[in-house]
């Protein structure tokens, strides 16, 4: 079955440590998406990517990086420079030009920051 | 610049009962507007996709109408039942940009 894998699905980080998240994409989708999603608020764009070797920073992608060299796959990184890490993560893509198809996501990963 | 509105924040009503979710937007050019579903801890499920030049989309129970002049789409939910208990969002891609904008979403319960 097609479809988006996150992975893990909770993570837990000390201050100060990198942690990478995977997305995973089997839909031959072009367009990638990160958000981040906190209690009470909406989706957050952290980066988006519209094809292989090139991505976009969103609205919040102060210490958060990515990388796009396969079709399939987005992973972001978090890392030590971002103040408060703690948030549920939704990685998601969509066909289109622009990436303006239906928008499927992943189950999400959890990170919380002991 | 585009905002996305979606009133009540919550909303509790028994099983059966027909319902109305809301979602308003202040810039009426859009390319689509997306309807989704968020259970509780896990990643979103789209329900319907709506193009700018379409009145409506139906999915089973569902039925999604755009009013872009308005600025307003509604999300009818047939024969409510605890299932569809959910926070439900939508979304508007913007016709200049394709970016997505995202409103706060609808929290529903469905009482048995």
């Amino acid at each position: 079955d097609g479809g988006i894998t996150q992975s893990p699905k909770y993570l837990f980080r000390k201050e100060g440590q990198n942690v990478t998240l995977s997305c995973e994409q089997n839909l031959n989708h072009d367009a990638m998406y990160w958000y981040r999603q906190d209690p009470g608020q909406g989706l957050r764009l952290i980066y988006y990517s519209q094809i292989v070797n090139d991505f976009q920073k969103g609205d919040i992608a102060e210490g958060y990086s990515v990388s796009r060299e396969k079709k399939e796959s987005f992973p972001l990184t978090v890392t030590s420079a971002q103040k408060n890490p703690t948030a549920f993560y939704l990685c998601a893509s969509n066909h289109g030009g622009g990436g303006t198809g239906e928008l499927f996501f992943g189950e999400g990963s959890r990170l919380t920051v002991l | 610049k585009q905002e996305v509105t979606q009133i009540p924040a919550a909303l509790s009503v028994p099983e059966g009962e027909n319902l109305v979710l809301n979602c308003s937007f202040t810039d009426s050019a859009i390319y689509n507007l997306q309807w989704f579903r968020q259970d509780p801890g896990k990643g979103l499920t789209s329900l319907l996709l709506i193009q700018s030049s379409q009145r409506e989309q139906t999915s089973g129970r569902l039925n999604a109408s755009l009013d872009k002049s308005s600025g307003r789409s509604t999300l009818y939910i047939a024969a409510s039942q605890p299932g569809d208990s959910a926070t439900y969002l939508c979304a508007v891609t913007m016709d200049s940009n394709y970016q997505l904008i995202w409103g706060a979403g609808t929290k529903l319960i469905i009482k048995p």
